[in-house]
């Protein structure tokens, strides 16, 4: 069975970096017809998708966050991360990474399974 | 940039259905899928490619879309289907970044 896990620091101050790690485990993050998301939920708002790595390696991200993300993996630790510069009390928030799951040449996708999701919380 | 346009909240009596809806431009050429999020709970896959239920998803659970509107059906609702329900479908334009909408409080009175 396909699990997913956050870590990281819960907390971290203004202008610096988020490091987060998503460890996927019962699967390989560099096969199938998949990719690698993480997706985030500030306290009382909705959900908001970050960005992505497929199994080729290859990244899309969140317009509005594009300029300070980063996602990358280790495919021998099975391990993808994300990084997000200068952040600031708006990304203070639950971050969850999940595994999109697509259709070849269907557009879009789908996230399954979800992991639980770690607090991050932005202050000095 | 694109907008999925769900109504804030729905409320039924158990045993009701409830019916959320789901809205956007690109819904005609794109699927759009389903989630249920309880407090402090990950989000749970209910409904994906338009009406298609996971495994392990009750059959009270539907889903259908129709135009430009997605909508995700319970039939019989149950006390533990209160939730925030979030609907998710991609932009249409580049290379199809995904999107969720606003989200839904179902209220079981």
């Amino acid at each position: 069975q396909l699990q997913l896990q956050e870590s990281g620091p819960g907390l971290v101050k203004p202008s610096q970096t988020l490091s987060l790690t998503c460890t996927v485990s019962g699967g390989s993050i560099s096969s199938g017809t998949y990719y690698w998301s993480w997706i985030r939920q500030p306290a009382g708002k909705g959900l908001e998708w970050i960005g992505r790595i497929y199994t080729s390696g290859s990244t899309d991200y969140n317009p509005s966050l594009k300029s300070r993300v980063s996602i990358f993996r280790d495919t021998s630790r099975n391990h993808f991360f994300l990084k997000l510069s200068a952040v600031t009390a708006a990304d203070t928030a639950v971050y969850y990474c999940a595994r999109g799951i697509s259709v070849f040449g269907v557009p879009g996708s789908w996230f399954d399974p979800w992991g639980q999701g770690t607090v991050v919380t932005v202050s000095s | 940039s694109y907008e999925l346009t769900q109504p804030p909240s729905v409320s039924v009596s158990p045993g009701q259905t409830a019916r959320i809806t789901c809205s956007g431009d690109a819904l005609p050429k794109l699927y759009v899928h389903w989630y249920q999020k309880k407090p402090g709970q990950a989000p749970v896959l209910v409904m994906y490619q338009d009406n298609e239920r996971p495994s392990g998803i009750p059959e009270r659970f539907s889903g259908s879309s129709s135009g430009t509107t997605g909508t995700l059906t319970i039939s019989g609702v149950q006390a533990e289907d209160e939730a925030d329900y979030y609907c998710q479908s991609a932009d249409s334009s580049g290379s199809y970044q995904e999107v969720f909408g606003g989200g839904t409080k179902l209220t079981v009175l």
